[in-house]
């Protein structure tokens, strides 16, 4: 069975300075990782996607993840928070062996951007 | 804009009675993933298809049911409604039935409110 812990519901951080989204999964195979972000009253936005090529993922609007194996995490990060960051933030696996393609969600972490 | 459409928007109702939800894939997907988020339970899947075929099950519940019509939309049909059905209701769309590459991309959801 696979499943995600975020480590922190809440996070909130000044405008200009770095964003750090906690992230731990427990798998038996090797999983697809992903982040997804939803703005209120949206839908589910990809921000990007780790499938065992590069460790260090580029994702869309200034994100990165690192994947570690040895700590099973996949933390997300930013360099810079940015007023449009506010929005809830979901770590997400899914095995890409299985016969479907099931994405199982964390829990998300709220982002808070104070100006 | 991910190109998956869903409708209704919003859709409140009485316990007991039963709802329509629809989904249109991105064109040229072929899988289509229904979704249900609610404050206790968070984002769980309930099902996928894959060319009008059923693919993958999650936590559905019984009462639930949906299909994918051979224009490839799919409709999610909730029966004998209970107060702790009122969720947001995601559908997702992706070009494969699973493996590495295959992002999923979500609509905006249905909001069902049950009174």
């Amino acid at each position: 069975a696979q499943s995600v812990t975020q480590l922190d519901s809440h996070v909130s951080v000044s405008e200009g300075t770095p964003v750090l989204l906690r992230c731990n999964y427990s798998s038996s195979y090797s999983p697809s990782l992903f982040w997804y972000v939803q703005h209120p009253n949206k839908g589910l936005q990809l921000l990007l996607k780790y499938t065992s090529a590069a460790t260090l993922v580029k994702g869309i609007n200034g994100f990165e993840a690192e994947f570690k194996k040895s700590e099973t995490s996949f933390h997300l990060t930013k360099p810079s928070a940015h007023m449009s960051d506010a929005a809830e933030y979901f770590c997400v696996v899914s095995d890409p062996k299985a016969a479907g393609n099931k994405l199982t969600f964390g829990g998300g972490t709220r982002v808070l951007v104070k100006p | 804009d991910s190109g998956v459409t869903q409708t209704p928007k919003h859709l409140i109702t009485a316990t007991g009675q039963r709802v329509t939800l629809r989904c249109s894939p991105r064109s040229g997907d072929l899988s289509v993933y229904w979704y249900q988020q609610s404050l206790d339970q968070g984002l769980q899947f309930l099902i996928q298809y894959y060319n009008g075929e059923e693919r993958a099950k999650g936590n559905i519940l019984e009462r639930f049911s949906a299909q994918q019509f051979p224009d490839l939309h799919s409709e999610l049909n909730l029966s004998s409604l209970e107060l702790g059905d009122s969720a947001l209701y995601f559908c997702a769309s992706s070009v494969g039935a699973g493996g590495l590459y295959n992002e999923q991309f979500f609509g905006p959801g249905t909001r069902l409110t049950v009174l």
